[in-house]
């Protein structure tokens, strides 16, 4: 089956610790998008690929690292310079610019302890 | 910058219409969508505006006003499983930002 896998679905890290969440998709979406959620609130973008070895910075890029190496895969690194990241983070990959249906994984729960 | 304002919540009881209105303002557009996201789980995409006029998808429709910067989601025949957070979220060249949400309750 087609679809777009976060693991692990919860995390916990250590502060001052870099973690890496996996996200992978086999819909061959040339498009992936990385988005913060912190709870009773929106969707806010971290980072954005439209193509493999290409990503752009979204509204709160800041203490956060990504990589396209490969079209299905793209991981996010939370480093230690994110002051602040305990929330739900979720993937979500697209066709691309002529993409109207965005799919998402479901989601990993950061919680630094 | 790009901004989208929604309502933050919504009540209405079962079998009514309920309307979420989304405004938005971006330095580009493609259309516009909406997704429904149930507590602890992932958003799911329900429909998506391109041009004006109304799309219905089933009990869901959605509008968008290309030139007022303007559209909503109507459910209709609201039923208890509809009790979720609805999102618009807008498309430009190449990326997609979402509204805050509305939380919407349906009440027996």
């Amino acid at each position: 089956d087609g679809g777009i896998t976060q693991s692990p679905k919860y995390l916990f890290r250590k502060e001052g610790q870099n973690v890496t969440l996996s996200c992978e998709q086999n819909l061959n979406h040339d498009a992936m998008y990385w988005y913060r959620q912190d709870p009773g609130q929106g969707l806010r973008l971290i980072y954005y690929s439209q193509i493999v070895n290409d990503f752009q910075k979204g509204d709160i890029a800041e203490g956060y690292s990504v990589s396209r190496e490969k079209k299905e895969s793209f991981p996010l690194t939370v480093t230690s310079a994110q002051k602040n990241p305990t929330a739900f983070y979720l993937c979500a990959s697209s066709m691309g610019q002529g993409g109207t249906e965005a799919f998402f994984g479901q989601g990993t729960r950061l919680t630094v302890v | 910058g790009q901004s989208l304002e929604q309502p933050s919540e919504v009540t209405a009881v079962e079998g009514a219409i309920v309307q979420i209105n989304c405004t938005y303002q971006t330095s580009g557009f493609y259309g516009l969508s909406w997704y429904q996201q149930h507590d602890g789980g992932a958003p799911t995409f329900l429909s998506y505006n391109a041009l004006d006029g109304l799309e219905e998808t089933g009990r869901f429709s959605s509008f968008l006003s290309r030139s007022d910067s303007y559209g909503y989601l109507l459910l209709q025949e609201l039923q208890m499983k509809d009790s979720a957070s609805y999102f618009c979220a807008v498309r430009d060249n190449n990326d997609m930002r979402f509204g805050a949400g509305t939380r919407l309750t349906v009440k027996p």
